[in-house]
Parts: structure tokens; sequence; C-alpha cells
């Protein structure tokens, strides 16, 4: 029953420290997503895979990177942490190839200080 | 410019009665529209598709307006387990249609009230 899972659920950074962030889908997802949501501003796309082997920027990339390992897993690493990427950040997957509908995962809420 | 817009309320509403409410979106080429639901300090999830000719579920009916470019969402007998966050979504795409091309409103926030 695990669908989508993240990695840590909080973590709290200093500014200028890096982390990853861990995702792994066990649905056969193609497509792969990382998405961060603040206070008043909805969900945002930072990064997606449309398929292993491929990644691409969504709407608000800059200070992230992000790895698709294998169809399963897909990471977003800050290299060094800004106070104003303080969010929640949502991992989702998709079955790909025109198919909307997103599955998430529980979330990680990140602080920096 | 993505755009979809939402009221973010709060909709405070009694249990039993009936809530609607709206979500505009302004690119009328956009294909495909769902509503999620988030609980407080959790993952949203897929609550339903909108399709073209309007689709029911249970208490939940959901409509299309594309003339006037607007999804809405009827709660019929509302419960205290409905309140929560309802983000309307859009896909925005002009291509391929992935859910990469997927808009999210901020959300309206429904409080039933016992």
């Amino acid at each position: 029953n695990a669908g989508v899972t993240q990695t840590p659920k909080f973590q709290v950074l200093k500014t200028g420290q890096s982390m990853t962030l861990q995702c792994a889908q066990d649905m056969n997802h193609n497509s792969m997503y990382w998405y961060r949501q603040d206070p008043g501003m909805g969900l945002r796309l930072i990064y997606y895979s449309a398929s292993e082997g491929t990644t691409d920027k969504g709407e608000v990339p800059n200070g992230y990177n992000v790895s698709r390992l294998n169809k399963r897993e897909f990471s977003l690493r800050l290299e060094s942490a800004a106070p104003s990427q303080t969010s929640v950040y949502f991992c989702a997957s998709s079955a790909g190839s025109g198919a909307n509908v997103l599955t998430f995962g529980a979330g990680s809420r990140l602080t920096v200080l | 410019r993505k755009e979809v817009e939402q009221d973010p309320g709060p909709f405070n509403v009694p249990e039993g009665a009936t809530v609607a409410f709206n979500c505009t979106y302004s690119n009328s080429a956009s294909q495909s529209f769902f509503w999620y639901r988030q609980d407080c300090r959790k993952e949203p999830k897929l609550l339903m598709s909108v399709y073209s000719s309007g689709n029911e579920d249970g208490r939940f009916t959901a409509q299309l307006n594309r003339a006037s470019q607007y999804i809405s969402l009827l709660i019929r007998d509302s419960k205290l387990s409905d309140s929560a966050t309802y983000l309307c979504v859009v896909n925005m795409a002009f291509t391929g249609g992935g859910a990469d091309g997927l808009t999210f409103g901020k959300g309206t926030h429904l409080i039933i009230q016992p």
C-alpha cells in the first residue's frame, strides 16, 4: 500500500547547507514530479521527469537539482539551502504519456534557518 | 499567463447543508480538469476528475462550463469529515497533456460545523 514514499518527513537546515530529498514510487509510473507548497502560493512545480532518463525544469527550478535514479526513484537536491526554500515539498507520480492524475507522497517539511 | 483562481474562503457551513464553490481558469485551450482534496498538513488526493458532461460521485458533483471558463464542485449533505481544502487543478499544456502542464489553484478552505 506504499504508493509514493518521501524521506525525510522533517528537516531543519542552516543557510548554506545541502541536503537531498528522496522519493520512491512502487506503482510502475513513468513520470515523477517535485512540487513545493507555500502558504498563499499553491503548489508549484520545481522539476519533473517524464520518463526514466529525462528531467525537465518546472516553474521554480532555481536552487534545486534532481536525479531520476531509476524508474522508481526521483531525488531533489538543495546544494546551498536558503531561507526562501523553507517550504513543504511533495513528490508525486503519474502513469505518464498524457496521464494527468497525480499520486502524492506525504510531504517533507523543510525549514532553513 | 497561467492562472487558476479560487475563492480561498473559509466557507463555514453547517453539517447537512449543501455547499458549492467555483474555480475559474484563464486558458480556453485547457483540456483536463480535476478537484483534489487536501487535509491539514497532508498531501493532496484526487477527489474527482471533471468531464465535459459533468460527473457525480455520491454526494459530490463536478461541472465544467467551457463558455465561462470555470469548473464547480457541489457537496450535498455535508459531513464533518468534508472539512478540508479543495484544490482546483487544470491542465494548461498546449501539447502532450502530461501532468507537467497541471496548474493548481490555491485552494478553497471548507469548514463543516456541527
